[in-house]
């Protein structure tokens, strides 16, 4: 099954702090994601790229910049933290395609304090 | 834009008795859409997808049809287990390149 592996799993950052969040696929994948969960919301896109060294603004892109550097990798930056940036983070990837799949990392976790 | 519509927030359902999930979207283009798992502190999980009209498709017991008519995906199942308590989510894949979810449904199955 396709891999998306997104570290770290949890974090504490301060406010006013910089956070860099990681996601890395093995899967070959075009296009990558950035997604939110918070409860009552459901998964809000923030960020994604369907090529390297190119991104796209989501839905909620305010406060976060992205970056893919390559296809394997997708990062999300949030140059200062906030506490309403606490939240579980998604990293996601599919394939190009009308109706491929979309595989999610197992989520970080982080906490602004 | 695109969007997508939960209606039920949580439903709490006994053990071996029928459930259905509202879905309904707005897009102004041919709609993809999907419905997604999330079993606790895991990451969701495709479970089901259709981009074919009034065609019914199944995944694991859980059944949806695409009405574009009503733009409507339902997601059900006719007798619901313990192990699918977890929060589903509906998504719409337009042409480009997003998902847009639905805000989720939390389904609790008791015993």
């Amino acid at each position: 099954e396709a891999a998306v592996t997104q570290s770290p799993r949890s974090k504490v950052a301060v406010t006013g702090g910089k956070v860099t969040l990681s996601c890395h696929q093995t899967n070959n994948h075009d296009y990558m994601y950035w997604y939110r969960q918070d409860t009552g919301h459901g998964l809000r896109l923030i960020h994604y790229s369907y090529v390297a060294d190119s991104t796209e603004k989501g839905d909620i892109p305010d406060g976060y910049k992205a970056s893919r550097p390559s296809q394997e990798n997708f990062s999300l930056i949030l140059e200062l933290a906030s506490l309403s940036q606490t939240a579980v983070y998604f990293c996601a990837s599919r394939l190009r395609g009308a109706n491929t799949e979309v595989f999610f990392g197992k989520g970080t976790r982080l906490t602004v304090v | 834009g695109d969007s997508v519509t939960q209606t039920e927030g949580l439903v709490t359902l006994t053990k071996g008795l029928p459930v259905m999930l509202n879905c309904t979207y707005q897009t102004t283009y041919s709609p993809f859409l999907f419905w997604y798992v999330q079993h606790l502190n895991e990451a969701p999980k495709l479970l089901l997808k259709s981009s074919t009209d009034n065609k019914r498709t199944e995944h694991q017991g859980f059944y949806a049809t695409l009405h574009k008519s009503s733009s409507s995906f339902h997601l059900q199942k006719s007798s619901v287990q313990l192990s699918d308590s977890a929060l589903y989510f509906c998504a719409l894949r337009d042409m480009g390149y997003k998902l847009t979810f639905g805000t989720g449904t939390s389904l609790l199955v008791d015993p």
